[in-house]
């Protein structure tokens, strides 16, 4: 069964630090993985697609990379802000047959921006 | 706009009642998507529809039940069945047939059950 893996649970950075967030994944037999951004009492936000024929997304100050083979994405903030302070969560797509298949979701990491 | 709509935003519930959450999509999604979220467990499935009139359990489906009528709408009733409903309920639709697609979420109703 596919598990997803999201270390540290929190984090905090003071502004302007570049930082890493990591997810890992148990089977690496995945359609896509997606990263996403939540603010207390809100949904998720798509920040990121990567399906598993590409290595990297790019969007503003953020980078996603994907290494299929060994389980790993990391999510990648550039010159961080007290604005980028959310919940950041990861989640693959298994390749379990063709259709939507639910995603897997790790726990998140909670992500705070220090002034 | 297009977006998921999830109605209402909190609900309060007595024990014993049933309680049916909204979630509406302006988007043309075909696979619609119910998730749960606790403090600190993540974010867990309860039903998914792939398809009008279709619809599957997913790992925590007891107590709750679906229906999927109409392309737009997928909602959830959190029968008197659930033990433990006091949740964060996420509504979410994926973006294109085929296995590819990104996923989109509203912005979730809060249950509280007195």
């Amino acid at each position: 069964k596919q598990e997803v893996t999201q270390i540290p649970a929190a984090l905090s950075v003071p502004e302007g630090e570049n930082l890493v967030l990591n997810c890992s994944f148990t089977d690496s037999a995945i359609y896509n993985l997606q990263w996403f951004r939540q603010d207390p009492g809100k949904g998720l936000t798509s920040l990121l697609l990567i399906q598993s024929s590409q290595r990297e997304q790019t969007s503003g100050r953020l980078n996603a990379s994907l290494d299929k083979s060994s389980g790993r994405s990391t999510l990648y903030i550039a010159a961080s802000q007290p604005g980028d302070s959310a919940t950041y969560l990861c989640a693959v797509k298994p390749r379990i047959y063709s259709g939507n298949t639910p995603l897997v979701f790790g726990k998140g990491t909670r992500l705070s921006v220090i002034a | 706009d297009g977006g998921i709509t999830q109605s209402p935003k909190y609900l309060f519930r007595k024990e014993g009642q049933n309680v049916t959450l909204s979630c509406e999509q302006n988007l043309n999604h075909d696979a619609m998507y119910w998730y749960r979220q606790d403090p600190g467990q993540g974010l867990r499935l309860i039903y998914y529809s792939q398809i009008v009139n279709d619809f599957q359990k997913g790992d925590i489906a007891e107590g709750y039940s679906v229906s999927r009528e109409k392309k737009e709408s997928f909602p959830l009733t959190v029968t008197s069945a659930q033990k433990n409903p006091t949740a964060f309920y996420l509504c979410a639709s994926i973006g294109r047939v085929g296995p590819d697609g990104e996923l989109f979420f509203g912005e979730g109703s809060r249950l509280t059950v007195l």
